[in-house]
């Protein structure tokens, strides 16, 4: 069992937009704002996508957009493209010991 | 560029130790500290630990205490990760992945990822 809650999978028609959510708790995602999001095409490494919530890094695009409320954040991709297809996972701060926690990942199929 | 190449696959019998490393180049070595992540098969991504290139300060996750140990050898710009008293559930692809500095715990360069094979 993850310590932070992804949905399994989600999916959406190209150009529309979709969005995952990540549940943690005070003591993760609700007590620090290092809330980060990586995409995993299958057989390749994680890709860094969002950081600290909802920046992003040099080169992903814009479609790509991060937010938080409480102990819940969201990663929301617009105009859904057929290289979105992956599989994401959130992952958050947890504290000097425990560092970083996942998500289970979600399986985002665009149809 | 900033890469992470890390050494090839394993199989290692239950009781065993395995030993993974990752050798970075396109930046200052000790100047970034690095993390380990596995992903069972089929699985999601599982933090391990931390480790510090310049100083050799780590913390690894409470799973896996008395199990793992990061070590780094600065003249080759090389981390590694043992982990010992290997059973079937460490079956894993393992990953190094660089912190990014200006946050905490993300990571913004990972190594091609190393699968070790825990079988009898």
């Amino acid at each position: 069992q993850s310590a932070l809650t992804q949905p399994r999978s989600v999916s959406g028609s190209p150009g529309q937009s979709v969005t995952i959510s990540c549940t943690g708790t005070s003591s993760d995602v609700g007590g620090y704002n290092y809330v980060s999001w990586y995409q995993q095409h299958p057989g390749k490494a994680p890709k860094l996508m969002i950081y600290d919530v909802s920046k992003r890094p040099s080169g992903v695009p814009d479609r790509f957009s991060g937010s938080k409320s409480g102990n819940t954040a969201s990663l929301t991709i617009s105009g859904l493209q057929a290289e979105d297809e992956a599989d994401y996972y959130c992952c958050s701060y947890a504290g000097s010991h425990t560092f970083g926690v996942f998500g289970g990942g979600t399986k985002l199929t665009v149809l | 560029q900033v890469q992470l190449v890390q050494s090839g696959a394993e199989v290692k019998k239950p009781g065993a130790s395995v030993k993974v490393s990752c050798k970075a180049s396109g930046y200052t070595f000790t100047s970034y500290y690095m993390h380990w992540v596995r992903q069972a098969p089929g699985q999601g991504l599982e933090w391990m630990g931390i480790f510090n290139p310049s100083g050799g300060y780590t913390s690894y996750a409470q799973k896996f205490q008395g199990r793992l140990t990061m070590t780094r050898d600065t003249s080759t710009s090389t981390v590694s990760m043992e982990l010992s008293s290997l059973r079937s559930e460490d079956t894993a692809v393992y990953y190094c992945a660089r912190d990014y500095p200006p946050s905490t715990t993300v990571f913004d360069y990972w190594g091609q990822g190393t699968l070790v094979t825990v079988s009898s």
